[in-house]
């Protein structure tokens, strides 16, 4: 089955304590994206990557590192996380290629942070 | 970074009613996609529209892009309670593959 997969599902924390959420993806997407998503301000897009070993900030990459290694991986770290990161958080792939822009957004189903 | 705003922001209505949820930006995209958001789940694809005017059906719901691919609507006829979630628009606007969304309108329907 064709799936963006993210672990853990629910994860609280403590300042400063470095956590990684992972995502990985079965559908050999070139383009990555991580979201969060608080109430009111809708999906903020934190860091994306076109290929691999090719990322890039979104609108709300402070506090956040990822990495692409491989093409199926994703994974978000938070070295120092604070409770301001305390949020919902998506992960999400599609085809990149020229001719398939339009195509849509695979997002998993979210990681629950809290951050006390 | 091009915007797009969703009207309105929520929308609690009984079964069998009639709503359109808007989606407007200064800017012009070649291409704009709906999603819904179920809770605990990640947003899914609805539908991608992207010729000016176009419309789409999707069962009880229709798309439309505006002539000036400015702005979309989402209409939903007869809702009923399985339509219920979180409704996102967002753009996609010349070379870039990196969509924008809206904040999302939260539709709530009664029994």
């Amino acid at each position: 089955e064709a799936q963006v997969t993210q672990n853990p599902r629910y994860l609280i924390t403590v300042t400063g304590k470095k956590l990684t959420v992972t995502c990985s993806q079965n559908m050999n997407h070139e383009y990555m994206s991580w979201y969060r998503q608080d109430p009111g301000l809708g999906l903020r897009q934190i860091y994306y990557s076109m290929n691999v070993e090719v990322t890039d900030k979104g609108d709300v990459p402070e506090g956040y590192k990822v990495s692409r290694k491989e093409k199926r991986n994703f994974p978000l770290i938070l070295e120092s996380p604070s409770p301001n990161q305390t949020s919902l958080y998506f992960c999400a792939s599609k085809i990149s290629t020229g001719g398939r822009r339009n195509s849509p957004l695979h997002f998993g189903n979210g990681t629950r942070l809290t951050v006390t | 970074t091009q915007l797009l705003e969703q009207s309105p922001q929520f929308l609690s209505i009984q079964e069998g009613e009639n709503l359109t949820v808007y989606c407007n930006s200064s800017s012009v995209f070649s291409s704009l996609q709906w999603y819904r958001q179920e809770p605990g789940e990640g947003p899914v694809l609805l539908v991608t529209v992207v010729t000016g005017g176009e419309v789409k059906k999707l069962k009880r719901l229709t798309f439309q892009f505006g002539d000036a691919r400015k702005d979309s609507s989402l209409h939903i006829t007869a809702a009923q309670p399985g339509d219920t979630g979180l409704y996102l628009c967002a753009g996609g606007g010349g070379g870039s593959y990196i969509p924008t969304f809206g904040r999302g309108t939260s539709l709530i329907v009664h029994p």
